[in-house]
């Protein structure tokens, strides 16, 4: 059973357009969401993350919408470039432990 | 800082055979991780250690894999014996802080067992 979803497994945007990424998760007690960022032959690398007290974090062209109440939560990607082309990897933690990812949303940002 | 570095970058193997990936974390991290990474599945942990101390050893990939920390500077992870089915890429992560805010990966190891 997957705990945390990512609903698609790929997402095509033209540049210029915003890049939606969804993500879900079971467990209630999770409180520390994350992004990472993934470029091919790379390790994965920290985008930008939220806690639950939040419902919104905002880094540069990147922002996070949570809700709690329906343990789901979404990172935007403003104005989309071919170099945001990327896997983007939502993941979720409770009181610190272990991260638990989802499958991954493969991101191409066509010109 | 050198970032986390793991060896080989790629490994091919033959069914059954032992193959050892190694792994040095960034130096001062505390905590270590074993990733699998594939399509279908995306990171499936398999192991994680903090302070050297196993924490997690990934239930269902007990049975073939051992990882090891023989020091704060480096872990292996042992698959014997390797079946087709192993084949996916392998990431070592580590993280400074007791709260894992943040994981800092390796570039991996792409195995192919034949």
């Amino acid at each position: 059973q997957q705990q945390v979803r990512q609903s698609s497994q790929s997402l095509t945007v033209w540049e210029g357009e915003t890049a939606i990424l969804n993500c879900s998760y079971e467990n209630s007690a999770f409180d520390y969401f994350p992004w990472y960022q993934q470029f091919p032959g790379e390790g994965p690398a920290l985008l930008i993350a939220i806690r639950s007290v939040s419902d919104k974090k905002e880094d540069g062209r990147f922002t996070i919408f949570f809700n709690k109440r329906e343990k789901n939560l979404s990172l935007h990607i403003k104005d989309s470039q071919p170099g945001d082309s990327a896997t983007y990897f939502c993941a979720a933690s409770n009181m610190g432990y272990k991260l638990t990812f989802g499958t991954g949303t493969s991101l191409l940002v066509d010109p | 800082d050198a970032g986390v570095t793991q060896t080989p970058r790629h490994e091919v193997a033959e069914k059954g055979q032992t193959i050892i990936l190694k792994c040095e974390p960034v130096s001062g991290h505390n905590d270590l991780f074993w990733y699998r990474q594939t399509k279908i599945q995306g990171l499936e942990l398999l192991s994680y250690f903090r302070s050297k101390s196993l924490m997690e050893d990934g239930g269902a990939f007990k049975d073939r894999f051992k990882a090891e920390m023989l020091n704060s500077s480096f872990s292996t992870l042992k698959i014997q014996p390797t079946e087709p089915k192993d084949s996916a890429v392998y990431l070592c992560a580590s993280s400074s802080d007791t709260s894992n805010e943040r994981l800092f990966f390796g570039h991996g190891t792409k195995l192919s067992v034949l």
